[in-house]
């Protein structure tokens, strides 16, 4: 089965702080994803990675950057946490552009 | 525009009945992808069932059945004898051509099932 693995359930953060989330995949997937999620506004992308280096911007990239180094390994980086970005995010692999998508159990933010 | 709509924020079922979940989808591609996850409460995002655009029959994983009416632009879920685990999100997502040879899942805003004893 393919595993997902987010560094942390929960977690809280000062207002300012340089956050990392963390996201580990065991299947090889070329791509991999960062979404946060948030009531009544659904799943939205940050960022996307369809290869080690290589990323692309989604919809709600500012405020956030991300790192893949490695195959396996995607983080996204909060470079000054705010409050506005308290909210669950989830990360994502897929083999291939259009094939199904595996997550991960999803990091609960609080910024303070 | 590229949509997902869900119009049902959230629905009822009695345990060991069918429930049908709507999908509604707005797309000018010719190559998509329809996809159905289930969340539950606990957070993770489970893959349940895909159907292509170009796919003649409907897509089916055990319980969960897939009603495809491309004319329509409807993509509902279907699940048959409904259990009391089946009680979470569900969301609808599309996938459509971006970034070069990639693609992007554009989702709705789920719909909300409770299964009742």
């Amino acid at each position: 089965d393919v595993k997902v693995t987010q560094s942390s359930r929960y977690l809280v953060k000062r207002t300012g702080e340089k956050v990392f989330l963390e996201c580990v995949q065991d299947m090889d997937h070329e791509n991999m994803f960062w979404y946060r999620q948030d009531p009544g506004l659904g799943l939205r992308l940050i960022y996307f990675s369809y290869d080690v280096k290589m990323k692309e911007k989604g919809d709600i990239p500012e405020g956030y950057s991300v790192s893949r180094e490695k195959k396996e390994r995607f983080s996204l980086i909060l470079e000054s946490a705010s409050t506005n970005q308290t909210s669950m995010y989830l990360c994502a692999s897929s083999l291939r552009g259009g094939s199904e998508a595996f997550f991960g159990q999803g990091t609960r933010l609080t910024v303070v | 525009a590229q949509k997902i709509t869900q119009t049902q924020p959230g629905m009822f079922v009695q345990e060991k009945e069918a429930v049908t979940l709507d999908c509604t989808y707005d797309t000018s591609d010719q190559s998509y992808g329809l996809f159905w996850y289930k969340q539950p409460s606990s957070g993770e995002m489970i893959f349940l069932i895909y159907q292509g655009s170009y796919d003649e029959q409907n897509a089916t994983e055990g319980r969960y059945s897939l009603n495809f009416q491309k004319a329509r632009k409807s993509a509902n879920l279907v699940i048959s004898a409904s259990q009391l685990g089946d009680s979470a999100m569900y969301f609808c997502a599309m996938s459509r051509p971006w970034a070069g040879n990639n693609r992007k899942l554009i989702w709705g805003l789920g719909t909300s099932l409770a299964v009742n004893p």
